[in-house]
């Protein structure tokens, strides 16, 4: 079974901060999807990161994906209260071809 | 567009009553999912529709659980008998895959609580 742990499980932090979260596996995914999860909400695609080692860019947003297509990591520069909310990373896997979703990382950022 | 619609946003029902959950997906999506998240085990996928087609339904708990597409618009997802266990955030997702990995729209979600 793939699996994607995501870390730190919560965080929380002062306006203006940097952050960077973790997305983990054993296994190799062909590619894997960022969401933002606000409150009340349903999750909405961030990123798509389909090479290895690759790195993208969404304003403050810097999204990286391993060379082995294991892992991938969100960096978040000058950190905002609107940044506030659940990031999820999901991986294609299994037989299926279905999205495999991690649990998240629930950020918080205090004025 | 008024992207994907859910009803009812909250549910509060007893146990052993059934549930009705529902979903209006973007017009034109072909594709459609039924996610359930949870503290305990995140974001989970249920079953999954291609062209109205019951494509996947490994995710799906229980014979208890059912879901419908009659048409390229409207999809339930039925729970009958419900149960405490039950209670969880119901999503719907449409997108134009396959592959089933293509961006998927989600709903705003239905919040069951089964008591």
């Amino acid at each position: 079974t793939q699996l994607l742990e995501q870390s730190p499980q919560f965080l929380s932090i002062q306006e203006g901060e940097n952050l960077t979260v973790y997305c983990n596996s054993s296994s190799v995914f062909s590619s894997l999807q960022w969401y933002r999860q606000e409150p009340g909400e349903g999750p909405v695609l961030l990123v798509t990161v389909v090479t290895g080692g690759e790195v993208k860019k969404l304003k403050r947003l810097t999204f990286q994906f391993g060379d082995a297509r294991k892992d991938s990591s969100l960096h978040i520069t000058a950190a905002q209260p609107g940044d506030t909310g659940l990031y999820l990373c999901a991986g294609i896997g299994g037989s299926q071809g279905n999205l495999i979703f991690g649990k998240g990382t629930k950020l918080s950022v205090k004025p | 567009d008024a992207g994907v619609i859910q009803s009812p946003r909250h549910e509060v029902t007893e146990m052993g009553q059934e549930v009705t959950l529902r979903c209006k997906p973007i017009s034109g999506h072909n594709s459609l999912f039924w996610y359930r998240q949870t503290m305990m085990r995140g974001l989970e996928l249920l079953i999954y529709f291609n062209n109205n087609v019951p494509i996947d339904d490994s995710g799906m708990p229980e014979d208890r659980f059912s879901a419908k597409m009659p048409n390229a618009s409207f999809s339930t997802l039925k729970i009958q008998p419900s149960e405490p266990r039950d209670s969880a955030v119901y999503f719907c997702a449409s997108g134009q895959g396959p592959p089933r990995s293509d961006e998927q729209y989600f709903g705003p979600g239905t919040r069951l609580t089964v008591t």
